[in-house]
């Protein structure tokens, strides 16, 4: 069974850190990018970073600012985000989800297609 | 970076209906467009890519259409299990930016 699950989030302190896991298992997941995305309570999902299968290419909201930094390792089939410098408006459930290509024609269409349950980060004094 | 914009946030139909939602992008994004559905407390679930193709195991009632800027997903015969939040995004360019969501709630 194709899976992620995810792990890590928790209760931190504003100007903290936290670094998400995400565990993935029944496909070859270095041949996927992956991403995360994230939905603050009672809000919309807004897309947070891609990673590329051999993380050549990184890519990151700007509304990060650069606090947060995305990576894999492929042999333990897992997808990482340090999460550093953590405000209010970070709280969130944060999900991984996996990249895949479809060849239409000329052109490679990007979307999301296997999802984890997501873990909750609460950053609060 | 690429707005997209969906129309109505909110929505009230019966089951049985034929529901269209409308997602607009602030440039051409040709036919990079996904939709998704998401149910209270789940993740995301992929239902329509590449503006119009359907995600395998997704019902026929499910229908995606439009290129460059206006796009639409329509649900043909709404079932109970449909009353969720839909969210298109673009994947244009590689920030994967997502609509607001539109709430599809029963009437």
């Amino acid at each position: 069974e194709v899976q992620l699950v995810e792990s890590g989030g928790g209760l931190v302190k504003p100007g903290g850190s936290l670094r998400l896991s995400c565990a993935a298992s029944g496909f070859t997941f270095s041949s996927y990018n992956m991403n995360w995305v994230r939905q603050a309570p009672g809000k919309g999902l807004e897309w947070v970073s891609s990673i590329t299968t051999s993380s050549a290419y990184i890519y990151y909201a700007d509304s990060l600012k650069g606090r947060f930094t995305i990576s894999r390792d492929n042999p333990k089939n897992s997808l990482y985000l340090q999460m550093n410098s953590l405000r209010a408006e970070d709280t969130a459930v944060y999900y991984c989800a996996r990249g895949q290509y479809q060849l239409q024609g000329l052109n490679y269409y990007y979307y999301m297609d296997v999802w984890g349950e997501g873990t909750t980060v609460t950053v609060s004094s | 970076d690429i707005q997209m914009t969906q129309s109505p946030s909110s929505l009230s139909a019966s089951v049985g209906d034929r529901v269209t939602i409308t997602c607009r992008a602030s440039q051409s994004i040709r036919r990079y467009l996904n939709w998704y559905q998401q149910k209270p407390g789940k993740a995301p679930k992929l239902l329509i890519y590449a503006a119009s193709s359907l995600q395998s195991g997704v019902p026929s009632r499910f229908s995606g259409s439009g290129s460059g800027t206006d796009f639409t997903l329509t649900i043909s015969s709404l079932q109970p299990e449909d009353f969720a939040i839909y969210y298109c995004q673009q994947s244009y360019n590689t920030l994967y930016s997502f609509g607001q969501g539109t709430k599809l709630e029963i009437k």
